[in-house]
């Protein structure tokens, strides 16, 4: 069956960095871009970017394009999500999903702290 | 602030039919499919409906979905206690080469 497994809650200082990670299986890992979507306490979702584990190209949103960067670990079935200059308002559940416009496989998600 | 606008909360008794609206403009809903996902918080989003008014394979036809130029809507009926979640719309939007998502509607079955 179709999974997506994301790396475990982080902890970051202000100006720090983090690096979500995203494990797939039961599929054909090239097959399907992979989109990051975060949600800020109490807040709806937000999406963030994609990659497409097939090429490697990246689309990034506007409010984090210069501080993400997306890649992917073929052997792996991993993809990658890298937030530089972490801020306050970046404390969020960031999730992983498969496709680039229908979301049908999710990842549990991961809490990104951001704390002094 | 969301792309799309959904009311923040919608109510119903169980066995009821409930409706919940999404707003978006040409860019996005007017010229793309239109999705649905339920989160119950603190779990991740699940599909719903998908190309405006489809279900993927098990979710239950009590589920809806219709779409009418630029706005969209999610209609349950027979509710029952477990649809108690989140429920958010998206689209693809044009103007931004990306996916939108509505602020999301709490569904409280009463």
């Amino acid at each position: 069956q179709v999974q997506l497994v994301q790396s475990e809650a982080e902890v970051k200082n202000p100006g720090a960095s983090v690096k979500v990670s995203c494990k797939s299986s039961g599929y054909t890992f090239t097959s399907y871009s992979i989109t990051w979507v975060r949600q800020a306490p109490g807040q709806g979702l937000e999406w963030m970017g994609r990659i497409s584990p097939y090429s490697g190209h990246t689309e990034y949103a506007q409010k984090v394009q210069g501080r993400v960067t997306m890649s992917t670990d073929t052997s792996t079935s991993t993809v990658y999500m890298e937030l530089r200059s972490l801020r306050s308002d970046d404390a969020a559940v960031y999730f992983c999903a498969r496709g680039e416009r229908t979301f049908d496989y999710w990842g549990q998600g991961t809490v990104v702290t951001v704390s002094s | 602030q969301s792309v799309l606008t959904q009311p923040p909360s919608a109510s119903g008794t169980p066995g009821q039919r409930v409706t919940i609206s999404c707003s978006g403009s040409t860019s996005n809903i007017g010229s793309n499919y239109v999705f649905w996902y339920h989160q119950v918080p603190g779990t991740a989003p699940k599909l719903l409906i998908h190309v405006n008014n489809q279900r993927p394979l098990g979710v239950p036809d009590r589920f809806s979905g219709s779409k009418s130029g630029t706005s969209a809507s999610l209609a349950i009926s027979g509710l029952r206690s477990e649809d108690e979640a989140d429920y958010y719309c998206a689209a693809w939007d044009d103007s931004l080469s990306g996916p939108v998502f509505g602020g999301g509607t709490k569904l409280t079955v009463l």
